[in-house]
Protein backbone atom coordinates (compact mmCIF):
# COMPACT_ATOMS: atom_id res chain seq x y z
CA UNK A 1 0.00 0.00 0.00
CA UNK A 2 0.76 3.42 -0.38
CA UNK A 3 2.29 5.43 1.98
CA UNK A 4 2.23 9.54 2.81
CA UNK A 5 4.81 11.05 5.04
CA UNK A 6 5.11 14.95 5.96
CA UNK A 7 7.58 15.65 8.15
CA UNK A 8 6.35 18.65 9.74
CA UNK A 9 4.01 17.64 12.63
CA UNK A 10 3.62 21.23 13.25
CA UNK A 11 5.01 24.41 11.98
CA UNK A 12 4.89 28.01 13.91
CA UNK A 13 6.14 31.32 11.27
CA UNK A 14 5.33 34.78 11.44
CA UNK A 15 3.01 36.42 8.99
CA UNK A 16 5.00 37.56 5.76
CA UNK A 17 7.64 34.47 6.20
CA UNK A 18 7.65 32.21 3.34
CA UNK A 19 6.87 28.21 4.28
CA UNK A 20 7.16 25.08 3.11
CA UNK A 21 6.25 21.71 3.52
CA UNK A 22 7.05 18.51 3.02
CA UNK A 23 5.64 15.73 1.48
CA UNK A 24 6.85 12.07 0.11
CA UNK A 25 5.36 9.40 -0.68
CA UNK A 26 6.10 5.62 -1.40
CA UNK A 27 4.55 4.37 -5.14
CA UNK A 28 6.36 4.24 -7.61
CA UNK A 29 4.24 4.22 -10.33
CA UNK A 30 2.09 7.08 -11.81
CA UNK A 31 0.38 9.28 -9.37
CA UNK A 32 -1.87 12.09 -9.10
CA UNK A 33 -0.72 14.60 -5.72
CA UNK A 34 -2.99 16.32 -3.91
CA UNK A 35 -2.99 19.02 -1.04
CA UNK A 36 -5.78 19.83 1.50
CA UNK A 37 -6.03 22.30 3.88
CA UNK A 38 -8.43 22.28 7.02
CA UNK A 39 -9.45 25.41 8.85
CA UNK A 40 -10.32 24.76 12.12
CA UNK A 41 -13.88 23.12 12.50
CA UNK A 42 -14.21 22.69 9.02
CA UNK A 43 -13.82 19.75 6.62
CA UNK A 44 -10.72 19.14 4.14
CA UNK A 45 -11.00 21.39 0.92
CA UNK A 46 -8.57 20.86 -1.88
CA UNK A 47 -5.90 23.03 -2.72
CA UNK A 48 -4.10 22.07 -5.62
CA UNK A 49 -3.74 19.09 -7.31
CA UNK A 50 -1.35 17.85 -10.29
CA UNK A 51 -2.11 14.97 -12.76
CA UNK A 52 0.09 15.13 -14.87
CA UNK A 53 2.38 18.16 -17.25
CA UNK A 54 3.99 20.82 -15.68
CA UNK A 55 5.44 19.71 -11.95
CA UNK A 56 4.86 23.05 -10.23
CA UNK A 57 1.71 24.07 -10.09
CA UNK A 58 -0.55 26.40 -8.58
CA UNK A 59 -3.77 26.40 -6.15
CA UNK A 60 -5.75 28.65 -4.55
CA UNK A 61 -4.89 31.38 -2.04
CA UNK A 62 -1.02 31.74 -3.38
CA UNK A 63 -0.10 28.18 -2.69
CA UNK A 64 1.85 26.39 -5.10
CA UNK A 65 3.61 22.65 -5.03
CA UNK A 66 6.15 21.23 -6.89
CA UNK A 67 5.96 18.00 -8.24
CA UNK A 68 9.73 15.93 -8.29
CA UNK A 69 9.50 13.17 -9.55
CA UNK A 70 13.15 11.59 -8.93
CA UNK A 71 12.86 12.49 -4.99
CA UNK A 72 8.76 10.88 -4.68
CA UNK A 73 7.88 14.06 -3.31
CA UNK A 74 5.58 17.10 -3.75
CA UNK A 75 6.09 19.69 -1.13
CA UNK A 76 3.57 22.86 -0.26
CA UNK A 77 5.02 26.37 -0.87
CA UNK A 78 3.78 29.90 -0.31
CA UNK A 79 5.84 32.78 -0.67
CA UNK A 80 4.38 35.31 2.44
CA UNK A 81 1.96 33.87 4.50
CA UNK A 82 -1.02 35.10 6.60
CA UNK A 83 -2.86 34.66 9.84
CA UNK A 84 -5.43 33.46 7.60
CA UNK A 85 -3.24 30.43 6.51
CA UNK A 86 -3.32 29.01 10.13
CA UNK A 87 -4.64 25.92 9.19
CA UNK A 88 -4.06 21.78 9.02
CA UNK A 89 -2.41 20.69 5.71
CA UNK A 90 -2.61 16.94 4.34
CA UNK A 91 -1.07 15.49 1.56
CA UNK A 92 -2.50 13.31 -0.25
CA UNK A 93 -1.71 10.37 -2.90
CA UNK A 94 -4.22 8.24 -5.23
CA UNK A 95 -2.46 5.46 -7.58
CA UNK A 96 -3.57 5.20 -10.96
CA UNK A 97 -2.85 7.96 -13.15
CA UNK A 98 -4.71 10.07 -15.32
CA UNK A 99 -8.65 8.82 -15.59
CA UNK A 100 -8.37 6.72 -12.69
CA UNK A 101 -12.49 6.21 -11.80
CA UNK A 102 -11.22 5.28 -8.32
CA UNK A 103 -10.37 7.81 -6.34
CA UNK A 104 -8.83 5.68 -3.17
CA UNK A 105 -6.39 8.41 -1.48
CA UNK A 106 -3.98 7.69 0.76
CA UNK A 107 -2.87 10.88 3.46
CA UNK A 108 -0.66 12.04 4.81
CA UNK A 109 -1.35 12.44 9.16
CA UNK A 110 -1.03 16.40 8.33
CA UNK A 111 1.30 19.33 9.41
CA UNK A 112 -0.36 21.88 11.47
CA UNK A 113 0.37 25.53 10.59
CA UNK A 114 0.05 28.34 13.16
CA UNK A 115 0.88 31.55 11.66
CA UNK A 116 0.83 34.91 14.29
CA UNK A 117 0.00 38.08 13.50
CA UNK B 1 -25.41 22.38 -6.29
CA UNK B 2 -24.40 21.50 -2.81
CA UNK B 3 -21.55 19.24 -2.79
CA UNK B 4 -21.51 16.50 -0.26
CA UNK B 5 -23.60 16.74 2.45
CA UNK B 6 -23.70 14.48 5.65
CA UNK B 7 -26.34 14.22 8.81
CA UNK B 8 -26.42 14.74 11.50
CA UNK B 9 -23.77 17.47 12.18
CA UNK B 10 -23.47 16.36 15.94
CA UNK B 11 -24.41 13.65 17.77
CA UNK B 12 -23.89 11.89 21.34
CA UNK B 13 -24.66 8.01 22.01
CA UNK B 14 -24.36 6.09 25.38
CA UNK B 15 -22.29 3.25 24.60
CA UNK B 16 -24.23 0.21 22.76
CA UNK B 17 -26.36 2.47 20.85
CA UNK B 18 -26.76 2.40 16.81
CA UNK B 19 -26.80 4.77 14.60
CA UNK B 20 -26.53 5.37 10.78
CA UNK B 21 -24.86 8.41 9.60
CA UNK B 22 -26.24 9.38 6.11
CA UNK B 23 -24.04 11.20 3.36
CA UNK B 24 -25.15 12.31 -0.25
CA UNK B 25 -23.46 13.66 -3.23
CA UNK B 26 -24.94 15.44 -5.80
CA UNK B 27 -21.93 15.48 -8.18
CA UNK B 28 -22.70 12.53 -9.69
CA UNK B 29 -19.75 10.42 -8.69
CA UNK B 30 -19.08 6.58 -8.76
CA UNK B 31 -17.20 6.33 -5.80
CA UNK B 32 -17.68 7.52 -2.66
CA UNK B 33 -15.85 7.05 1.03
CA UNK B 34 -16.19 7.18 4.46
CA UNK B 35 -13.12 8.62 6.80
CA UNK B 36 -12.72 9.27 10.75
CA UNK B 37 -10.46 11.84 11.61
CA UNK B 38 -8.86 11.37 15.28
CA UNK B 39 -6.31 14.42 16.77
CA UNK B 40 -2.77 13.09 15.24
CA UNK B 41 -3.94 10.27 13.50
CA UNK B 42 -5.32 12.19 10.44
CA UNK B 43 -7.69 10.77 8.02
CA UNK B 44 -8.42 6.73 8.35
CA UNK B 45 -10.37 5.05 6.03
CA UNK B 46 -13.32 2.80 7.13
CA UNK B 47 -14.88 1.93 3.88
CA UNK B 48 -15.41 2.78 0.65
CA UNK B 49 -17.51 2.12 -2.88
CA UNK B 50 -15.91 2.38 -6.14
CA UNK B 51 -19.26 2.45 -7.56
CA UNK B 52 -22.92 1.73 -6.99
CA UNK B 53 -23.49 -1.94 -5.52
CA UNK B 54 -20.15 -2.47 -4.22
CA UNK B 55 -18.57 -1.33 -1.04
CA UNK B 56 -15.20 -2.83 0.18
CA UNK B 57 -13.09 -2.11 4.07
CA UNK B 58 -10.39 0.24 3.98
CA UNK B 59 -8.46 0.41 7.20
CA UNK B 60 -10.47 0.94 10.04
CA UNK B 61 -13.69 -1.01 9.58
CA UNK B 62 -14.47 -3.09 12.10
CA UNK B 63 -17.50 -1.97 14.38
CA UNK B 64 -18.96 -0.28 11.42
CA UNK B 65 -20.99 -1.03 8.11
CA UNK B 66 -21.83 0.51 5.20
CA UNK B 67 -24.53 0.70 2.66
CA UNK B 68 -24.17 2.53 -0.96
CA UNK B 69 -28.46 2.85 -1.11
CA UNK B 70 -27.83 4.32 -4.83
CA UNK B 71 -25.38 6.31 -6.83
CA UNK B 72 -25.85 9.23 -4.78
CA UNK B 73 -26.15 8.32 -1.06
CA UNK B 74 -23.47 6.18 1.15
CA UNK B 75 -24.73 5.25 4.68
CA UNK B 76 -22.15 4.26 7.62
CA UNK B 77 -24.11 2.06 10.58
CA UNK B 78 -22.60 1.52 13.72
CA UNK B 79 -24.56 -1.09 15.55
CA UNK B 80 -22.98 -0.70 18.87
CA UNK B 81 -21.58 2.29 19.42
CA UNK B 82 -18.25 2.25 21.83
CA UNK B 83 -15.97 5.17 23.16
CA UNK B 84 -13.53 4.19 21.09
CA UNK B 85 -15.51 5.27 18.37
CA UNK B 86 -15.63 8.69 19.55
CA UNK B 87 -14.41 10.72 16.54
CA UNK B 88 -14.91 13.44 13.41
CA UNK B 89 -16.53 11.53 10.74
CA UNK B 90 -16.18 12.68 7.33
CA UNK B 91 -18.12 11.33 3.99
CA UNK B 92 -15.89 12.51 0.67
CA UNK B 93 -16.93 11.47 -3.27
CA UNK B 94 -14.03 11.49 -5.78
CA UNK B 95 -14.35 12.92 -9.07
CA UNK B 96 -12.88 11.86 -12.54
CA UNK B 97 -8.83 12.16 -11.61
CA UNK B 98 -9.24 10.74 -8.07
CA UNK B 99 -9.81 14.36 -6.03
CA UNK B 100 -12.06 14.03 -3.45
CA UNK B 101 -14.49 16.37 -2.19
CA UNK B 102 -15.52 16.11 1.18
CA UNK B 103 -18.68 16.52 3.66
CA UNK B 104 -18.97 18.82 6.21
CA UNK B 105 -18.54 15.85 9.00
CA UNK B 106 -20.32 14.78 11.75
CA UNK B 107 -18.93 14.79 15.30
CA UNK B 108 -20.30 11.79 17.38
CA UNK B 109 -19.56 11.85 21.26
CA UNK B 110 -19.71 8.36 22.57
CA UNK B 111 -20.35 8.31 26.65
Amino acid sequence: AQSVSQHNHHVILSEAASLELGCNYSYGGTVNLFWYVQYPGQHLQLLLKYFSGDPLVKGIKGFEAEFIKSKFSFNLRKPSVQWSDTAEYFCAVNEGGRGSTLGRLYFGRGTQLTVWP
Amino acid sequence: NAGVTQTPKFQVLKTGQSMTLQCAQDMNHNSMYWYRQDPGMGLRLIYYSASEGTTDKGEVPNGYNVSRLNKREFSLRLESAAPSQTSVYFCASSGRHGEQYFGPGTRLTVT
